[in-house]
């Protein structure tokens, strides 16, 4: 297995811009977590799906962020618009859920470094 | 919802040496406890996890041990070596049902040849 991919891996774009991030999960897992690291506040959940049902984006910023999970093996990250403060890493996750082996286990991404001027 | 701590932020040791690294969390619920490596350039990459009816566990190098009274755990890595540099991170999950993995803030560690 190709392991949880993203792309794009490097982003830079002007504020005001969208800017729409992927992720392709691992075959045969079923929870999806998006997150975002940046220096000052390391590693925070923006949101995570089960079953491509959204079950936590309390900590989604603000509506210029959504997420969706048009199907089993995808998910997208889109920020409209886009502002300076936007500027971190955005990496997917993915496991295979509860009361399935390695459940909780999560697998991630290399990450997405959106740069915003 | 669940707050976890980690101690220090870096840390140097020389190469052979033993490193430790602290996480506190605050939901006495939580069950579930890894502990993830993040390499320059890549994604946190799971090195090792404890489960609450567990008090100690080891794999080669690496073992964590987890104080569910105290609500601590901790990292501990022996006879280091430089591959070992990098950014490590302690995580929590919450009570049963709830897959969302709150993160500490990281430790860097640093083998010093």
């Amino acid at each position: 297995d190709a392991g949880v991919i993203q792309s794009p891996r490097h982003e830079v774009t002007e504020m005001g811009q969208e800017v729409t991030l992927r992720c392709k999960l691992i075959s045969g897992h079923n929870s999806l977590f998006w997150y975002r690291q940046t220096m000052m506040r390391g590693l925070e959940l923006l949101i995570y799906f089960n079953n491509n049902v959204p079950i936590d984006d309390s900590g989604m910023p603000e509506d210029r962020f959504s997420a969706k999970m048009p199907n089993a093996s995808f998910s997208t990250l889109k920020i409209q618009p886009s502002e300076p403060r936007d500027s971190a890493v955005y990496f997917c996750a993915s496991s295979s859920g509860q009361g399935r082996p390695g459940a909780n286990v999560l697998t991630f991404g290399a990450g997405s470094r959106l740069t915003v001027l | 919802g669940e707050n976890v701590e980690q101690h220090p932020s870096t840390l140097s040791v020389q190469e052979g040496d033993s490193a430790v690294i602290k996480c506190t969390y605050s939901d006495s619920a939580s069950n579930y406890f890894p502990w993830y490596k993040q390499e320059l350039g890549k994604g946190p990459q799971l090195i090792i996890d404890i489960r609450s009816n567990v008090g100690e566990k080891k794999d080669q190098r690496i073992a964590v041990t987890l104080n569910k009274t105290a609500k601590h755990f901790s990292l501990h890595i022996t006879e280091t070596q430089p591959e070992d540099s990098a950014v490590y991170f302690c995580a929590a999950r919450g009570s049963f049902g709830n897959e969302k993995l709150t993160f500490g803030t990281g430790t860097r560690l640093t083998i010093i040849p």
